[in-house]
């Protein structure tokens, strides 16, 4: 089962240009979110997304956006990069119809912005 | 607000020796607790949960105990192994809101 697929694993990126990370998953699971992890700080929530069709924003949102059009589709769009968001991007998701306090984890999107 | 203290880390132990990470919470009402495991170069994946004071939450030979009185959620293990050498994150959840508060994580090290 591939669970949660990120793309890409890695990319470096100027200031001032865009940039949509991806997150599939195969488990339809109804929620899902992002996290950026910073040395220091933890994990932090971006965007999350209670159902398709609907986005909220979480602890940091400035500078992002996402969109929910379907289930198994959750991206994550940079729209003019900064140095800021030097970071490593997680994707996840959860099943509220089942243990949906469990959170499952892609492999994360290394992100460099120069 | 609600919030998690993990101890710094890097932890550095040899091989079957025991481990304690410390984590302390604040939070209004009760909520759950987690510890989930970031291996090398992975997404994290849980480890292990406790839903309710006194509950202790048990997986591959970690143990937690959810200690309302003290406000933690210390992690243990009698006898690590090399393979345990990860990031550990001690994390809430507020019942129903679906909306995690994580610790800043503490990477251990098991040296052979």
């Amino acid at each position: 089962t591939a669970g949660i697929t990120q793309a890409p694993t890695s990319q470096i990126l100027a200031a001032g240009r865009s940039m949509t990370l991806r997150c599939t998953q195969d488990m339809r699971h109804n929620a899902m979110y992002w996290y950026r992890q910073d040395l220091g700080l933890g994990l932090r929530l971006i965007h999350y997304s209670n159902t398709a069709g609907t986005t909220g924003k979480g602890e940091v949102p400035d500078g992002y956006s996402v969109s929910r059009a379907n289930t198994d589709d959750f991206p994550l769009t940079l729209a003019s990069a900064v140095p800021s968001q030097t970071s490593v991007y997680f994707c996840a998701s959860s099943d509220r119809g089942g243990d949906g306090e469990k959170l499952f984890f892609g492999s994360g999107t290394q992100l460099s912005v120069l | 607000g609600n919030s998690v203290t993990q101890m710094e880390g890097p932890v550095t132990l040899s091989e079957e020796a025991f481990l304690t990470i410390n984590c302390t919470y604040t939070a209004t009402g009760y909520p759950s607790l987690f510890w989930y495991v970031q291996y090398p170069g992975e997404g994290l994946q849980l480890l292990l949960k406790a839903t309710k004071a006194d509950d202790k939450g048990s997986n591959k030979g970690f143990e937690a105990t959810y200690r309302k009185e003290t406000t933690s959620f210390h992690l243990e293990k009698g006898s690590v192994q090399v393979s345990d050498s990860a990031v550990y994150f001690c994390a809430l959840m507020k019942r129903g809101t679906y909306k995690y508060i994580f610790g800043t994580g503490t990477r251990l090290k098991v040296l052979a």
